[in-house]
């Protein structure tokens, strides 16, 4: 069964800092996702990551794979206030579109 | 605003009964997928439909059943609920079938069952 593990579960880190989650795997994919959910909101999505090796950036994240290892990291440069929220990245076994998440991680950004 | 709308916001209901939650996908997507969020079980994908056609199956319970109709809207029925049903639940759509495109979520209907 595909299991996804994130961490930390928390993460509290100060404006300016630098800072990476990680997302471990069990079972062969080259397909994983990243997503960010705001309190009481829905989900938005970051990156898409589709082959070993791949490198995706977007402003202060930047979210890579390594499908040998089974795992992907989401590293948060020079973090600012508006990135507190909760990421999950999330794994598709490419069986049935099977897509399972992590439990997230809860980001707060502190002044 | 991703595109992705759903009704109803929110649901009070009690054990034992049958609601229906309504997704509409954003123009020109066909694919629907259904996602359960709790406490208990965290993010959980449900169900995908693609242009009409269930086209894959994840934790879905036996007492749920989804459709996509003809105007690619779909719908998740829930029945026999039970206060464990209690989530939030999303629908998301993608223009295709495959798993190599992005996700756009709707707002979610968050159901409590009393």
């Amino acid at each position: 069964e595909l299991k996804v593990e994130q961490n930390p579960l928390f993460l509290s880190m100060q404006e300016g800092k630098n800072y990476t989650i990680y997302c471990n795997y069990s079972t062969t994919s080259d397909r994983l996702y990243w997503y960010r959910q705001d309190p009481g909101k829905s989900l938005e999505s970051l990156f898409v990551l589709l082959s070993n090796g791949a490198v995706k950036q977007e402003g202060r994240l930047m979210a890579s794979l390594d499908t040998k290892a089974r795992l992907s990291t989401l590293h948060i440069t020079a973090a600012v206030h508006d990135l507190s929220a909760t990421y999950f990245c999330a794994v598709d076994r490419g069986v049935n579109n099977d897509m399972r998440f992590g439990a997230g991680t809860r980001l707060t950004v502190k002044p | 605003d991703s595109g992705v709308t759903q009704t109803p916001k929110h649901l009070i209901t009690a054990t034992g009964q049958r609601v229906t939650l309504r997704c509409s996908p954003r123009s020109g997507d066909l694919s629907v997928y259904w996602y359960q969020q709790s406490l208990d079980q965290g993010l959980q994908f449900l169900i995908q439909y693609y242009n009409g056609e269930e086209r894959a199956k994840g934790n879905i319970l036996e007492r749920f059943s989804a459709q996509q109709f003809p105007d690619l809207h779909s719908e998740l029925n829930l029945s026999s609920l039970e206060l464990g049903d209690s989530a939030l639940y999303f629908c998301a759509s993608s223009p295709f079938a495959g798993d190599l495109y992005e996700q756009y979520f709707g707002p979610g209907t968050r159901l409590t069952v009393t």
